[in-house]
């Protein structure tokens, strides 16, 4: 079964330093790459997709992230947080059986 | 902005009780899912529906049940709460197209059973 992994449950950072959130899955096929975002008191929400083409995708508010297909890796980037970043990131994954999966999400915590 | 809507927000219940989470979307999508999220967790698809009269048990086990009666209304029912079932629930819905692939979330029913 496929599954997803976020490396870090909780990240505090101050603003203006830069974000890494990895996030790792397993499955061999063909894949769709999600990032979602939650932030406090609102509902999930798109934050970028990967289908095919440039690995390097961009997504709202100035995150990107890049798909590496040797690494089984989808990590989300931004190169300046701010406090309204504040949130749950979850990783996604769509591959066998056509569901989306999902990791267990970052908590995201900007000091302003 | 998303026009899927859950309620209760927040239900506090004894055990025992019978319980439905509602959901319901006005965007015509045919497909619909429940994930239920615990803290520091996955979330866990525990029922989807790709249509009127269409439902299937997700990737984790549950004890509830989904019905879809109407397009826009994809509800989820609890016998018998027992405190196992605390949880949040999400309920989300996607277009039929493969090519996008967006799920789009309500913002969660919390179920607390005593």
């Amino acid at each position: 079964a496929q599954s997803v992994s976020q490396h870090n449950h909780h990240v505090i950072l101050s603003e203006a330093a830069s974000l890494e959130l990895g996030c790792n899955y397993s499955y061999g096929g063909t894949v769709n790459l999600f990032w979602y975002v939650q932030y406090p008191g609102q509902h999930l929400q798109l934050l970028l997709k990967y289908f095919s083409g440039d690995p390097l995708v961009k997504g709202i508010k100035g995150f990107e992230a890049e798909f590496i297909k040797s690494k089984f890796s989808f990590n989300l980037r931004k190169p300046s947080v701010q406090w309204s970043d504040t949130a749950e990131y979850f990783c996604a994954v769509r591959g066998y059986g056509n569901k989306l999966v999902f990791g267990a999400g970052t908590i995201l915590r900007v000091k302003s | 902005e998303a026009d899927i809507y859950q309620t209760p927000r927040y239900l506090v219940i004894g055990t025992g009780k019978k319980i439905t989470l509602e959901c319901s979307q006005t965007m015509g999508h045919d497909k619909m899912y429940w994930y239920q999220q615990d803290p520091g967790m996955e979330l866990h698809l525990i029922h989807y529906s790709y249509g009127v009269n269409s439902t299937e048990k997700g990737d984790l086990s549950s004890e509830s049940t989904v019905s879809r009666i109407r397009t826009e209304h994809f509800p989820l029912t609890l016998e018998s709460a027992r405190p196992s079932h605390t949880s949040q629930y999400l309920c989300a819905s996607s277009t039929d197209s493969p090519n996008t692939g967006e799920l789009f979330f309500g913002e969660g029913s919390r179920l607390t059973v005593l």
